[in-house]
């Protein structure tokens, strides 16, 4: 099967720039989950959905951050104005419905830079 | 709530060494355990997880972890270490049965010395 799909690989923006990630997640992969990855850090999540619907944006900052999944396949994340500290990895991941506590597939990440 | 405690940043060992990556967790009910890899410029893919059963689990490329309750700790460990084994290692937790969320700790950078 195909793997998540993430683009671009990589972005360099100025601060106060904005910028859209995309996500297509595995085929028939209800949830959806957009993580964060600060050099020397672990994967935070930032938003989860199910179908079109948000289950957990409790860490997204939502100021600046913004992710939709209109028809429930396909996903943006937006950052809006960026910041110094937004550079980070962005990896989108999916899993089927009630399936995601037994682990879920990764993209390859966005590496996103802001200068 | 769950979480995941990774005692070591960075782990230099030379090829063809033994070597062991820690990772404590913390959970007020039963987990599942995970270890993901990420090797350099390419995403998380899982190396070997826990559900239930066997608390010793293995990968295909000669990784194992031991589940143990009593030390809540989920140590990976590898009799003999590649040079293409230089990667991040990421242990993680979930909550069975709760939501579909996955907990990662900070990372272990493994470092293969030739």
């Amino acid at each position: 099967e195909a793997g998540v799909a993430q683009s671009p690989r990589y972005k360099i923006i100025e601060k106060r720039q904005s910028v859209a990630f995309w996500c297509n997640p595995i085929s028939g992969h209800a949830t959806l989950y957009w993580y964060q990855q600060i050099l020397g850090q672990g994967p935070k999540l930032l938003i989860q959905f199910q179908n079109n619907g948000v289950v957990d944006d409790s860490q997204l900052p939502k100021d600046r951050f913004s992710a939709e999944r209109l028809k429930g396949v396909d996903s943006t994340l937006k950052i809006q104005p960026a910041k110094l500290e937004d550079s980070a990895v962005y990896l989108c991941a999916s899993s089927l419905v009630g399936r995601g506590n037994y682990g879920y597939t990764f993209g390859s990440g966005t590496r996103l830079t802001v200068v | 709530a769950q979480s995941v405690t990774q005692l070591d940043s960075q782990v230099p060992v030379f090829e063809e060494a033994p070597v062991e990556l820690r990772c404590n967790y913390s959970s007020s009910v039963s987990v599942y355990l995970f270890w993901y890899v990420q090797y350099p410029n390419q995403g998380l893919q899982l190396l070997l997880k826990y559900l239930s059963g066997s608390t010793l689990v293995e990968s295909i490329n000669g990784f194992e972890a031991e589940f143990n309750k009593s030390q809540t700790s989920f140590h990976l460990r590898k009799p003999s270490v590649h040079i293409s084994d230089t990667a991040e290692y990421f242990c993680a937790v979930s909550a069975p049965g709760r939501d579909d969320k996955i907990i990662f700790g900070k990372g272990t950078r493994l470092h293969i010395l030739p």
